[in-house]
Order: structure tokens, then C-alpha cells, then sequence
């Protein structure tokens, strides 16, 4: 079976840095992503992680440590529109090509 | 970027009524279609595998009997909710991978919110 963790909610201010946990355990694994969901909307891709390491794209960066079933979505320079859910996800490669998705952690910027 | 259509975007239907969602990849061909549900501040649920050309491949605790689906071509699938009820209200999502050793990514269709009434 698959099981992924990612803190429910999480806040923070305008032009500050936010971690995202996500730690996971599956059967087996072919990829670790993540994506952005605004409420009402369909999942944007953010970023994919298969190998261990950091991956930078722009104001986002996601971490991937296989060994720890560990990854973290980092958010550089907080805008008001970067609130909303961050999904991790994760590929079990057991699962054919699903993807597994977590609970989501909702993020809240204010001003 | 690929891109995933569905339609419709919204839906309202009576409880006993079936409804139809398509999804469809506009300028790449799927050999397979994912469909997900998800409810309100929920996360995505993964309800089936849809291989063109074969049957789809259920999650458990999900009825093949109620969520029919259909992967017809390489560009459309389709899930045919029946004999609809309140509980099946949601927002159904579906995604699709561009080859199958290529891109890991998926692109997510826009999804079809069901309200049965």
C-alpha cells in the first residue's frame, strides 16, 4: 500500500520563504511531484523529483531524499497568489503509472 | 505544453440519471487516461486506469458496474457516471501521459463538477 503525509495547513506572509513536508511510503517508487491546485481548478504541474536532490524552477524548488521517504516543496518570495493547495504526489511504480496523491497542504499568504 | 481538455466543465443532474464526461488529449496521443474524484477539501482520489483499446483497470472500492469507462482512441476517454445519486456529487478529474517511456508528467484536464440533485 502507499501512504503520503503533508502537513494540512500552513500560513505565512508576503515575500517569505515556506518548507512544505512531504514524507511517503510505498511498495515501490518511479517519481515524486508535485502540484499547485487553486480551489475549483485542476492541479498545475510544479515540479518532479526521481532521483535524489534539489530541482530549482524559478521561485520553487522540491527536494527529494529516497533513503528518508522525504521531500519538501520550497517557495521562494511568497505572493498573494501563491495561496493555495500544494499536493505531493507520488509514483509507486507497483501501482502502474498512477499517480498517488496526499491529503494537500492548504497555504495561506497575507500581506 | 500538452494540453487536456474535458467537457462538460459543469453538470447538474437529476438522482437516477447517468451522465457522461469526456476527457480528451487536444495535441498528443494517450495510451493512457487516469480518472480522479475529488470532494470538497479533499484530495485526489485515484478511481481507474484507462487503457486505450482495453478494459480499464478499477480502484478498489470503486464499482466498474457505476463508473463506466471507455478509452475508444488514443485521444478520448470517457467516464459514464450511472444511475446517479447526491453522493456522487464531485469534481472529476482526469489526466493523461503523453508516452509511456518519455515524460513522467501528467497534464490534468480543467475537470467536470457533478451535482446531482
Amino acid at each position: 500500500g502507499q501512504n503520503i503525509d503533508q502537513p494540512t495547513e500552513m500560513t505565512a506572509t508576503e515575500g517569505a520563504i515556506v518548507q512544505i513536508n512531504c514524507t511517503y511510503q510505498t511498495s515501490g517508487f518511479n517519481g515524486l511531484f508535485w502540484y499547485q491546485q487553486h480551489a475549483g481548478e485542476a492541479p498545475t504541474f510544479l515540479s518532479y523529483n526521481v532521483l535524489d536532490g534539489l530541482e530549482e524552477k524559478g521561485r520553487f524548488s522540491s527536494f527529494l531524499s529516497r533513503s528518508k521517504g522525504y521531500s519538501y516543496l520550497l517557495l521562494k518570495e511568497l505572493q498573494m497568489k501563491d495561496s493555495a493547495s500544494y499536493l505531493c504526489a507520488v509514483r509507486d511504480s507497483q501501482a502502474g503509472t498512477a499517480l498517488i496523491f496526499g491529503k494537500g497542504t492548504t497555504l495561506s499568504v497575507s500581506s | 505544453g500538452a494540453v487536456v481538455s474535458q467537457h462538460p466543465s459543469w453538470v447538474i443532474c437529476k438522482s437516477g440519471t447517468s451522465v457522461k464526461i469526456e476527457c480528451r488529449s487536444l495535441d498528443f496521443q494517450a495510451t493512457t487516461m487516469f480518472w480522479y474524484r475529488q470532494f470538497p477539501k479533499q484530495s485526489l482520489m485515484l478511481m481507474a486506469t484507462s487503457n486505450e483499446g482495453s478494459k480499464a483497470t478499477y480502484e478498489q472500492g470503486v464499482e466498474k458496474d457505476k463508473f463506466l469507462i471507455n478509452h475508444a482512441s488514443l485521444t478520448l476517454s470517457t467516464l459514464t457516471v450511472t444511475s446517479a445519486h447526491p453522493e456522487d456529487s464531485s469534481f472529476y478529474i482526469c489526466s493523461a501521459r503523453e508516452s509511456i517511456a518519455g515524460t513522467y508528467e501528467q497534464y490534468f484536464g480543467p475537470g467536470t463538477r457533478l451535482t446531482v440533485t
